[in-house]
């Protein structure tokens, strides 16, 4: 299973862009790239996924360059409600022996 | 659409007690998790069914945990005897079937039932 390494934490202002990088370096071919919220007094919620390039919702935005060893989640103009702990996962969710493993996350704080 | 629901919230008991938690997926969804969450860190997985067969219970301790899924829908999770390192917050989520989704393996969480062992 690649590991994972993000920032403890970062803080934002209201309005800013902000880009949580996560670095997985031992990848593997089949893996995906899974972006999970969580909120206090929550359980984690699904923001994205991606495999390769870019891929877009409407929440955020995964990029995802072509060696694949790293990846970045962008988050558009962020309110307040978006301070939460993000987690990156990397893994095969086609095999049946995939299990997420989530590490410590990064916490963002979203400063008025 | 109705989410993953777990009762109850809270729960406080005291060390050598036993507590038992209750999941009920989102429709549909062959696959359950139970995962523990300790303050500060990320959930870990304690067991994983896919409808009412175990396809994963490596990180359960056995010793004192439980867990079944009757019929392949609702879960129940068991501690007994509790311990003081048992205090956590302990969420249930739900995997829809592959071909529901584009994205693969994501898992919906219900809030999680914290628990406070004295």
């Amino acid at each position: 299973l690649a590991k994972t390494t993000q920032p403890i934490s970062m803080d934002s202002y209201e309005g800013q862009e902000v880009n949580i990088t996560c670095s997985h370096n031992n990848i593997a071919t089949n893996d995906y790239i899974t972006w999970y919220q969580q909120f206090p007094s929550q359980g984690p919620r699904f923001i994205i996924q991606g495999y390769k390039t870019k891929v877009t919702n409407e929440v955020a935005s995964l990029f995802i360059p072509a060696d694949r060893k790293s990846s970045t989640l962008s988050l558009p103009r962020v309110s307040l409600s978006d301070t939460a702990v993000y987690y990156c996962l990397v893994g095969d969710p086609f095999s049946g022996t995939y299990k997420y493993i989530f590490g410590t996350g990064t916490r963002l704080k979203v400063l008025a | 659409e109705a989410g993953v629901a777990q009762s109850p919230r809270y729960k406080i008991i005291e060390k050598r007690q036993s507590v038992a938690f209750w999941c009920n997926p989102i429709s549909g969804h062959a696959t359950l998790y139970w995962y523990q969450q300790i303050l500060g860190q990320g959930p870990k997985l304690l067991i994983q069914f896919q409808n009412n067969g175990v396809v994963d219970d490596s990180q359960l301790p056995k010793d004192r945990f439980s867990a079944e899924r009757l019929k392949g829908v609702d879960s129940t999770l068991k501690i007994q005897p509790a311990k003081l390192e048992d205090s956590a917050v302990y969420l249930c989520a739900s995997s829809p079937p592959r071909e529901w989704t584009v994205a693969k393996n994501i898992q919906y969480f219900g809030a999680g039932t914290r628990l406070s062992v004295l």
